[in-house]
């Protein structure tokens, strides 16, 4: 069963304006949520993270807000650029050492 | 480079022949896990070290999957009489004790059983 699901598959933006991508979960036990970007031919890279007592993060261009109360994880681009086009992967611990894993956003950011 | 390598970064086996993946984390990193990627989906946790000791493991990783880290350092995942159903991106990632969810991912190793 996929604890964490990202409901989108593709979002289009234009360079200049906001990118938000969604994260839905399941498990009340994640008590880490992560924001990972991937370039083809190369592994994850590590973005942002929120703790579960928190609401918000912010690094740089980059925003992460978590209701827990829906259990809805959002990543906000702002702004956008081209070379934020990948895919982008929300994924969140459960307590232990491993993370789950959604099955990707890809984003475009059109100049 | 300071980043997780992974080598080889593609294989090409036939099925029911063994294969060897290594992956050398960041130097200061205690922590290394593997993930397994298929198309279109997200990495699916395989296994976790903690310096030497293989502390968790996924229902993922049957008994044809060992995984070692004999020193502490470098990690090896072995996979015995493949099946097709093992071609994926096999994918090594590592971090700190302090920080054990922020995993840094090296660039995978991609597997292709014909």
């Amino acid at each position: 069963d996929q604890q964490v699901k990202q409901n989108s598959p593709s979002l289009s933006v234009q360079e200049g304006r906001i990118s938000i991508l969604n994260c839905d979960y399941t498990n009340s036990m994640f008590d880490y949520f992560l924001w990972y970007k991937k370039y083809p031919a190369e592994g994850p890279t590590f973005l942002i993270s929120i703790s579960s007592i928190k609401d918000k993060n912010e690094d740089g261009r980059f925003t992460v807000f978590l209701n827990k109360s829906a259990k809805h994880l959002s990543l906000h681009i702002v702004p956008s650029q081209p070379g934020d086009s990948a895919v982008y992967f929300c994924a969140a611990r459960p307590g232990a050492n491993n993370l789950f894993f959604g099955t990707g956003t890809r984003l475009t950011v059109i100049p | 480079d300071t980043g997780v390598s992974q080598n080889p970064r593609h294989k090409i086996t036939k099925r029911g022949q063994n294969v060897t993946f290594r992956c050398d984390p960041i130097s200061e990193h205690n922590r290394l896990y593997w993930y397994r990627q298929t198309l279109g989906q997200g990495p699916e946790f395989l296994t976790y070290f903690q310096n030497e000791a293989q502390l968790e493991k996924s229902r993922l990783l049957s008994d044809r999957f060992s995984a070692e880290r004999p020193k502490g350092s470098f990690s090896t995942l072995e996979i015995q009489r493949t099946e097709q159903g093992d071609s994926a991106m096999y994918l090594c990632a590592s971090s700190t004790r302090n920080k054990p969810f922020e995993q840094y991912f090296g660039p995978g190793t991609r597997l292709t059983v014909t």
